[in-house]
């Protein structure tokens, strides 16, 4: 168990560009979810999988955002077409059957410029 | 609607002074989950405590300990002698259940940023 791993820890893209993120969750985690932090706010949720199935979606998930998990394992979150509002911590949590608490990652930093 | 309200944006002690963060709640279900995190400056969130509506008991954890009042509906975090590696900011989340009453995903109060100087 090495926790949840996301990669890059840190991406900057010029505005318009398409950037793609990678979560991979705690390897017996059925459930996976995205959440967003801007500066001096807590976590918003995205999304949310259970196994390779997206059963929620926020109203924050613009349809420059999509998300997938393939086979239930690890998931990727895109953006297309950046924008500057996009510059942000994604993080990413995962938890076994909504039991216990969520295990965080360490995010990827966006700045879009 | 859910909401977490942290009202205390930064708070400042010194080394060895007890701290309490607030948090107060709100929600229509009668079944839910209270959690805090720890953000230290290395941006990870760390799970500190999980509680559900059911569970009125405060519980201690060494230094930590949460008092939980559905009355007031509040779900407050005391840290007794606190130490400089206490410096960080720390989150309040509450998740309505779903999907047979399991959990559902976290909303987040603001944050509380607490500073501890030697």
């Amino acid at each position: 168990d090495t926790g949840v791993s996301q990669n890059p820890r840190h991406k900057i893209t010029k505005r318009g560009q398409n950037v793609t993120f990678r979560c991979d969750p705690i390897s017996e985690h059925n459930r996976l979810y995205w959440y967003r932090q801007t500066l001096g706010q807590g976590p918003e949720f995205l999304t949310y999988f259970q196994n390779e199935a997206q059963l929620e979606k926020s109203r924050l998930l613009s349809d420059r955002f999509s998300a997938e998990r393939p086979k239930g394992s690890f998931s990727t979150l895109e953006i297309q077409r950046t924008e500057q509002g996009d510059s942000a911590m994604y993080l990413c949590a995962s938890s076994f059957g909504g039991i216990y608490g969520y295990t965080f990652g360490s995010g990827t930093r966006l700045t879009v410029v | 609607a859910q909401k977490v309200t942290q009202a205390q944006t930064e708070i400042s002690v010194v080394e060895k002074e007890d701290v309490t963060l607030d948090c107060v709640y709100e929600t229509r279900d009668t079944t839910y989950y209270l959690f805090w995190y720890k953000q230290p400056p290395s941006g990870e969130l760390v799970f500190l405590i999980r509680r559900n509506s059911f569970d009125e008991q405060n519980e201690i954890s060494g230094r930590y300990s949460w008092n939980f009042q559905k009355s007031t509906s509040s779900f407050n975090f005391t840290i007794t002698a606190s130490q400089v590696v206490d410096s960080a900011v720390y989150f309040c989340a509450l998740s309505e259940a779903k999907y047979g009453g399991s959990q559902g995903n976290l909303i987040f109060g603001k944050g509380t940023k607490l500073s501890v100087k030697p």
